[in-house]
């Protein structure tokens, strides 16, 4: 069954950068028909797509993050990552990595999320 | 960018009713369009991709249909596990989206 889990710190200040990894067990992040993604909820909220990573390390990004998310996969650890540079507290939000199916576009295995939250 | 939108906002409701759920896109995702369920501090679950096509271990009372920009998720039979909030997911050109969101009430 596969697993995926979400690390990073949970507090973050204004205009620093918010570092996540998302570990994934029971199945290979090497895998070309999959990309792995990041979606964001603030509180109370809905769910706001952040990006897509292809396990060759070619990234698709929201176009309104885009100038401020940079992502990366390690095949060898099994983890991908997100870097969100100059944050504000619009950014605070529980943060969910999952899988995408290629083929058919949607996402089918996700993380149980980690809330961040950017305060001074 | 395609923008979606879903009606209702939120939706009151009372187990055994038959309750639809409409997402609209401002431009054509056919078939690229998926529904979750999502209950309060858990992530969202699939139920159905490619607009009709039921996820596995989704219960059959659950069903999508639709095509183009207007697209339904439709529960034949309400009940107490489905009062969650329900989003649609669009894909286009590298590009994925999601909507804002139905609430489905007692």
């Amino acid at each position: 069954q596969l697993q995926l889990q979400e690390s990073g710190p949970g507090l973050v200040k204004p205009s620093e950068t918010l570092s996540l990894t998302c570990t994934v067990s029971g199945g290979s992040i090497y895998s070309s028909d999959h990309y792995w993604g990041w979606i964001r909820q603030p509180p109370g909220k809905g769910l706001e797509w952040i990006g897509n990573i292809y396990y060759s390390g070619i990234p698709y990004y929201n176009p309104s993050l885009k100038s401020r998310v940079t992502m990366s996969v390690d095949t060898s650890k099994n983890q991908f990552s997100l870097r969100l540079n100059f944050v504000t507290a619009a950014d605070t939000a529980v943060y969910y990595c999952a899988r995408n199916i290629e083929v058919t576009t949607n996402f089918d295995y996700w993380g149980p999320g980690t809330l961040v939250t950017v305060s001074s | 960018d395609i923008q979606m939108t879903q009606s209702p906002s939120t939706l009151s409701a009372s187990i055994g009713d038959r309750v639809t759920i409409t997402c609209r896109a401002s431009q054509s995702v056919s078939p690229w369009l998926a529904w979750y369920q999502q209950k309060p501090g858990k992530a969202p679950k699939l139920l159905i991709y490619k607009a009709s096509t039921l996820q596995n271990g989704v219960p059959s009372r659950f069903s999508g249909s639709g095509s183009g920009t207007e697209f339904t998720l439709t529960i034949s039979s309400l009940q107490p596990d489905d009062f969650a909030t329900y989003y649609c997911q669009q894909y286009d050109n590298y590009i994925w989206t999601f909507g804002p969101g139905t609430k489905v009430e007692i």
